[in-house]
């Protein structure tokens, strides 16, 4: 079985320029979150899917940062415009809902660098 | 509010001896509470989970965690370290089974051979 794939691993842009990262879930797994990681630190919840329906972005820096889940499989996380803040891994994990909690099974991450 | 604390950087333990990576936690209720192994250039692998039962726990590659209500903690252990133990481990907690995932900050475990 196939895991979580995520694409670019790695991208190197410049400040104030776009970036997008893109993930596919294992298949059959109806959650799909993207988390971001930075450096020395454990990975903190960007947003969660349900199918299509985003039902916890509460920490998505709406300014800047957007999320889709169109046919609710691929998703894509998006930056607009970066800052040198946002330097760090981006994760992505699915889990399925069956059993007495929905284990999640990570990707290999993007690594981001803003310059 | 809910946090996970991991209160080593890093753990040094020789091969073949018993190694614990610590953590703590604050979560209200009956806390869901997990450990994740990250080896370089790869995503998070689960090692097992704690949701009720059983206050010893075991996980993947010969991992346990220990759960104390009291203490407040589930610390990682392992009787015999292996070089190949050497990642970085995260422990996680959750106050339900649908609630999110909080991490610590992750502990680097260095086995010597």
């Amino acid at each position: 079985e196939a895991g979580v794939v995520q694409s670019p691993r790695y991208k190197i842009i410049e400040k104030k320029q776009p970036v997008a990262f893109w993930c596919n879930p294992i298949s059959g797994h109806n959650t799909l979150y993207w988390y971001l990681q930075n450096l020395g630190q454990g990975p903190e919840l960007l947003i969660r899917y349900e199918n299509e329906e985003a039902v916890d972005d509460s920490q998505l820096p709406k300014d800047r940062f957007s999320a889709e889940r169109l046919k609710g499989v691929d998703s894509t996380l998006k930056i607009q415009p970066a800052e040198l803040g946002d330097s760090a891994v981006y994760l992505c994990a699915s889990s399925s809902m069956d059993g007495d909690y929905n284990e999640q099974f990570f990707g290999p991450g993007t690594r981001l660098t803003v310059l | 509010a809910q946090s996970v604390a991991q209160p080593e950087d890093q753990v040094n333990v020789a091969e073949g001896n018993p190694l614990t990576v610590k953590c703590t936690y604050s979560v209200s209720g009956n806390p869901y509470l997990f450990w994740y192994v990250q080896y370089p250039n790869r995503g998070l692998q689960f090692l097992l989970k704690y949701i009720t039962g059983d206050n010893l726990v075991k996980g993947s590659y010969g991992f346990e965690a220990e759960f104390n209500k009291s203490q407040t903690s589930f610390h990682l252990k392992k009787p015999s370290a292996l070089v190949s133990d050497s990642a970085l481990y995260f422990c996680a907690a959750a106050m339900n089974r649908d609630d999110k995932i909080i991490f610590g900050k992750g502990t680097r475990l260095h086995i010597l051979p």
